[in-house]
């Protein structure tokens, strides 16, 4: 299954509203998650089953979506949400993550 | 606390061979599946194997770019997770991270537990 993230890169202000997509190639079926990874360290779950919050991970964060489309939400940007972001699939063999959406500062 | 630490990375010829390794500690190591996944230099992730817990046949599964190269085994009796690598490529060159399931038994879905990953450079 491929993921495909959009857009590759966003630039945004802290406070912003901030949305990623995430669209696969066939039906997964409640099987995505949200990943965020800054330089030099390793990924961070944030959601899980589509729209399950991690442990820890602030209420601002919040995944949505069904079918082939999903999406990642910040309601507030704060100064550290600024990293990359992974969506991927767990509905099947082999598992696949999205390329990646860089979150850059304006 | 949880913790993965792997081990096992460098420098390897083409062609050649390498053995990762992931000691876990903080859970029950036995009760998880576990994984490989994989960076290259300034490039996203990619999902290489992941092995079930061995209740459910303690099976497999690789990334058709690693399948009949690399493979993937644990001993839970020494909490520790493992990846075979030979025949390695240039393409091959990423920090390697092992990563939890989030939920127990069975399959890997999610990753809530990552290490700190290991280098494995494949070059002349």
């Amino acid at each position: 299954i491929q993921m495909t993230q959009s857009p590759s890169s966003v630039s945004a202000s802290v406070g912003d509203r901030v949305t990623i997509s995430c669209r696969a190639s066939q039906g997964i079926t409640g099987w995505l998650g949200w990943y965020q990874q800054k330089p030099g360290k390793a990924p961070k779950l944030l959601i899980y089953a589509v729209s399950s919050l991690q442990s820890g991970v602030p209420s601002r964060f919040s995944g949505s979506g069904s079918g082939t489309e999903f999406t990642l939400t910040i309601s507030s940007l704060q100064p550290e949400d600024f990293a990359t972001y992974y969506c991927q699939q767990a509905h099947s063999f082999p598992r696949s993550f999205g390329q990646g959406t860089k979150l850059e500062i304006k | 606390e949880v913790q993965l630490l792997e081990s096992g990375g460098g420098l390897v010829q083409p062609g050649g061979s390498l053995i990762l390794s992931c000691a876990a500690s903080g859970f029950t190591f036995s009760s998880y599946a576990m994984s490989w996944v994989r960076q290259a230099p300034g490039q996203g992730l990619e999902w290489v194997s992941s092995i079930s817990v061995s209740g459910s046949g303690g099976s497999t599964n690789y990334a058709d770019s690693v399948k009949g190269r690399f493979t993937i085994s644990r001993d839970n009796s020494k909490n520790t997770l493992y990846l075979q690598m030979h025949s390695l490529r240039a393409e091959d060159t990423a920090v390697y991270y092992c990563a939890k399931d989030l939920v127990g038994g069975g399959y890997d879905r999610h990753f809530d537990y990552w290490g700190q990953g290991t280098l494995v450079t494949v070059s002349s």
